[in-house]
Order: structure tokens, then C-alpha cells, then sequence
């Protein structure tokens, strides 16, 4: 049973250029939540995706963009890349069902930002 | 909003002996769910132990357990015969519902001492 996965593992970009990354779901799960990891910080949270639409958003400028696609994989779109968006990103999958599900997280993605 | 705070930045706990790690939450709901996440230098991001607000009975998962105080709003990690291996980041998260985003708190760095 594949677990949650993201691409790439590291990134490097400079400021101003935009970046997409990518996560799979674990096999079963329909919903995708996005966090970024600040060094030494919790995760915050970014959005969350089901059924292909952006179901709930955290407080990040619209810089932060994602989709889903209809097998539940999912992107995530940084423009106009700032050096404070240097940060570990954490793709967490779900399954909607009544009463709520466990988040389960893939491996990040490392982006640095120069 | 919901916060989520974690008063030890670190601990250290020998090998084979018990350490417990505080969690508090703020939130006006009722029924929502807590996580301890556990977070080692490889970056990913692992389910320790999740518990129920409705439900009075800590949760317990071989050697972890939680004591889940809900009118004080506390939620602390206690593991038992400590191993090399739990040497990580833990996480303190709350969510609403299962599937809801996680709020978490700044983390504990554990240290097990050989």
C-alpha cells in the first residue's frame, strides 16, 4: 500500500520565479491537505483540496495556488517566489467521511528560495 | 481561532525510562480531535497517537500513551521505556474533525540519552 508521496524531494529557485509542486495520496484517500514548515516551526496550514475544489484556505496571499486532478493527485503553485517562502512543504492525505479521518503526510518537498 | 501550545522547546529522557511531554489547546468546540506527531531528522511526518474528544478514555498505542484532560484543555505524550529510535520532533495538533486542517503547536525536541 503506497503511502503519500511528493516531488521533487529539494528544490532551489530564486526570487521571483514560480514553482510547482506535486503529491499523491495514499491509495484510498480523496482529500489533500498542503502545510509549509518554516525551520524550527510547526507546520502552518496552506489549503485543502476535495472532489477538485479548494475547500479550505489558510491565511497565505494568493501567491499560494493548487489543484487537484480527478485521480486526487495534487499541486501545489508558488509565484513570484519571496526568500521568506524558503520553507519545508508537507502534502497530508485524507479520506472525507463522517466523523473525520487521520492526515496522513508525505515526505516533503525542501524549497529554498535565493 | 484555535491555538495549540507546547511548553517545552526540549527534553531529554534516558533510555529505558519514561518521559512525558505537555501539550495545551484553546478552541469554544466541543468535539474535535487531537494528534502527537512525530517528526525524526529524515523530515516525515508520523501518527503517534490520535484521540477523540468525546471519548473519556485516553488512548494508548504500545508504549505511548496521552492524558487527555479535556476540561483543563491538556494533552500530554507520556512514553515509556524509551527508546534511541524516538529521538525526533513531536508535535502537538488539533483539529476540528479528522479532516478538517491541523492546527499545530511549535513542537518538543526529544533527545534519548544511551
Amino acid at each position: 500500500d503506497a503511502g503519500v508521496t511528493q516531488s521533487p524531494t529539494h528544490l532551489i529557485k530564486t526570487r521571483g520565479q514560480q514553482v510547482t509542486l506535486r503529491c499523491s495520496p495514499k491509495s484510498g484517500h480523496d482529500t489533500v491537505s498542503w502545510y509549509q514548515q518554516a525551520l524550527g516551526q510547526g507546520p502552518q496550514f496552506i489549503f485543502q483540496y476535495y472532489e477538485e475544489e479548494e475547500r479550505q484556505r489558510g491565511n497565505f496571499p494568493d501567491r499560494f495556488s493548487g489543484h487537484q486532478f480527478p485521480n486526487y493527485s495534487s499541486e501545489l503553485n508558488v509565484n513570484a517566489l519571496l526568500l521568506g517562502d524558503s520553507a519545508l512543504y508537507l502534502c497530508a492525505s485524507s479520506l472525507a467521511v463522517p466523523g473525520g479521518d487521520t492526515q496522513y503526510f508525505g515526505p516533503g518537498t525542501r524549497l529554498t528560495v535565493l | 481561532a484555535q491555538t495549540v501550545t507546547q511548553s517545552q522547546p526540549e527534553m531529554s529522557v534516558q533510555e529505558a525510562e519514561t518521559v512525558t511531554l505537555s501539550c495545551t489547546y484553546d478552541t469554544s468546540e466541543s468535539d474535535y480531535y487531537l494528534f502527537w506527531y512525530k517528526q525524526p531528522p529524515s523530515r516525515q511526518m508520523i501518527l503517534v497517537i490520535r484521540q477523540e474528544a468525546y471519548k473519556q478514555q485516553n488512548a494508548t498505542e504500545n508504549r505511548f500513551s496521552v492524558n487527555f484532560q479535556k476540561a483543563a484543555k491538556s494533552f500530554s505524550l507520556k512514553i515509556s521505556d524509551s527508546q534511541l529510535g524516538d529521538a525526533a520532533m513531536y508535535f502537538c495538533a488539533y483539529s476540528k474533525g479528522g479532516s478538517e486542517k491541523l492546527v499545530f503547536g511549535k513542537g518538543t525536541k526529544l533527545t534519548v540519552n544511551p
